[in-house]
């Protein structure tokens, strides 16, 4: 079955380094490819998405690109905030029109000043 | 003004008892959802309904039972509690059925804890 793998947390970094969250999938076809965010307390939240190869996902200075060849997703940032601390989820949706979210397993980032 | 909001936002109970939690939208969407997370963070799809059916029945006892009564509402009830049920369960709401187009909101979860 489709599954998405996500590096283990927790990540610790300081304030403007450089993050990066490895994730990589297996599933049939061309899935669409998501990062969500949980902020403490809160529910998740839409950050990125990708629907097809070669596409690159951004938004509040995260990317993501869409690799068949490596079946990756990894998210990056290039300068990262403390109010970024957050679980970081990566999540997949199979080809078809039942709209079913796969997650990993999350990854938490600490952000320190 | 919360778009998809559930109650309670906390559940302290018995083994053995039987709960509901709501989840009601106020985006006008046709699909719903119910996503179990786990003491992990471990987040699984339990189930999925649009315009009132079922379309998504992950592997999931039969103790548990979704109704929706319209669009806006998808309740969950568990029968006989037991303490694997305790988790924070999260609703969800898309506008339809494609996951390519229709993003997915979620709410802000319910902390069901069993003793």
């Amino acid at each position: 079955g489709d599954s998405v793998t996500q590096m283990e947390g927790p990540v610790t970094l300081s304030e403007e380094a450089f993050l990066t969250i490895n994730c990589t999938y297996t599933a049939t076809g061309y899935p669409s490819l998501f990062w969500y965010v949980q902020y403490p307390g809160e529910g998740l939240q839409l950050l990125l998405k990708a629907t097809k190869a070669d596409d690159k996902g951004s938004n509040k200075g995260f990317e993501a690109t869409y690799r068949k060849e490596t079946t990756s997703f990894h998210l990056e940032k290039g300068s990262v905030q403390v109010s970024d601390s957050a679980v970081y989820f990566c999540a997949l949706s199979p080809t078809g029109t039942a709209s079913k979210l796969t997650f990993g397993t999350g990854t938490r980032l600490q952000v320190t000043l | 003004d919360t778009a998809v909001s559930q109650t309670p936002k906390y559940l302290v109970t018995q083994m053995g008892n039987d709960k509901s939690i709501k989840c009601e939208q106020n985006l006008g969407h046709d699909t719903m959802y119910w996503y179990k997370q786990d003491s992990k963070k471990f987040l699984k799809i339990m189930f999925s309904y649009n315009n009132k059916e079922l379309i998504i029945n992950e592997t999931v006892p039969n103790r548990f039972s979704p109704k929706s009564p319209d669009k806006a509402h998808l309740n969950l009830h568990i029968n006989s509690l037991e303490l694997g049920d305790s988790a924070v369960y999260f609703c969800a709401s898309s506008p339809g059925l494609a996951a390519s187009t229709d993003t997915q909101y979620f709410g802000p979860g319910t902390r069901l804890t069993v003793l």
